[in-house]
């Protein structure tokens, strides 16, 4: 079946420096989404993109979709403490309206 | 607007025992997907909800249940609770498919002894 695999399953990072996720899917996927979830809390929509090689910008995150729709990566430039949680990709293959969660990349950010 | 509410918040289960779960989605939405979180696992796909018709599934056996009203608020169901049921149970609704943005309720967290 389709599989979203995510990694780093964790990064510990110092405050001010970049950090990246990578989500790869076995399966073309149709689109691909990114939520965030604080500790203790439930996963945040963040975006959504759709198109092959899209780029979308959100302050200093910046999203990735790969030209063959089966990668994906977050990244964050000089993180701040509020960025501490576990970020997800979702994706779903073309043919239906499957969608699948990536394990997750838990970011701990140290002041 | 409200957004998704799920009841009950914390459940303690004893093995065997049987537990319902309730999602009232937003106002609007159709598609009601639950998912299953615990921490060695992530988020693990349940089954999706679309005008009160299951209409995808994920891999779990058949004690997990669910359903959904015509008012598209949704409920699960586990039958002969097992100790590796306690998790965090989300619930996420859509406008109309399960891979558009989805918002998560804040979670039934299951305990079972």
């Amino acid at each position: 079946g389709q599989q979203v695999m995510q990694i780093p399953q964790y990064q510990h990072v110092q405050e001010g420096e970049d950090f990246t996720t990578y989500c790869n899917s076995s399966t073309t996927l149709s689109n691909i989404q990114w939520y965030k979830q604080r500790p203790g809390g439930h996963p945040v929509f963040l975006i959504q993109l759709v198109k092959s090689g899209e780029v979308k910008k959100q302050k200093r995150l910046t999203f990735q979709f790969g030209e063959a729709k089966k990668n994906s990566s977050l990244h964050i430039t000089a993180t701040q403490t509020t960025d501490v949680g576990t970020y997800f990709c979702a994706g779903g293959p073309e043919y239906n309206n499957d969608m699948r969660f990536g394990a997750g990349t838990r970011l701990t950010v140290k002041p | 607007k409200a957004g998704v509410t799920q009841t009950p918040r914390y459940l303690i289960k004893t093995r065997g025992q049987q537990v319902t779960l309730s999602c009232s989605p937003i106002s609007g939405h159709r598609s009601v997907s639950w998912y299953q979180q615990t921490p060695g696992q992530g988020l693990q796909f349940l089954f999706e909800y679309f005008s009160e018709t299951q209409r995808n599934k994920g891999n779990f056996p058949g004690r997990f249940s669910g359903r959904q009203f015509s008012n598209s608020r949704s409920e699960m169901n586990v039958s002969t609770l097992e100790l590796g049921d306690s998790a965090l149970y989300l619930c996420a609704s859509s406008f109309k498919y399960a891979n558009t943005e989805a918002f998560f309720g804040q979670g039934t967290r299951l305990t079972v002894v």
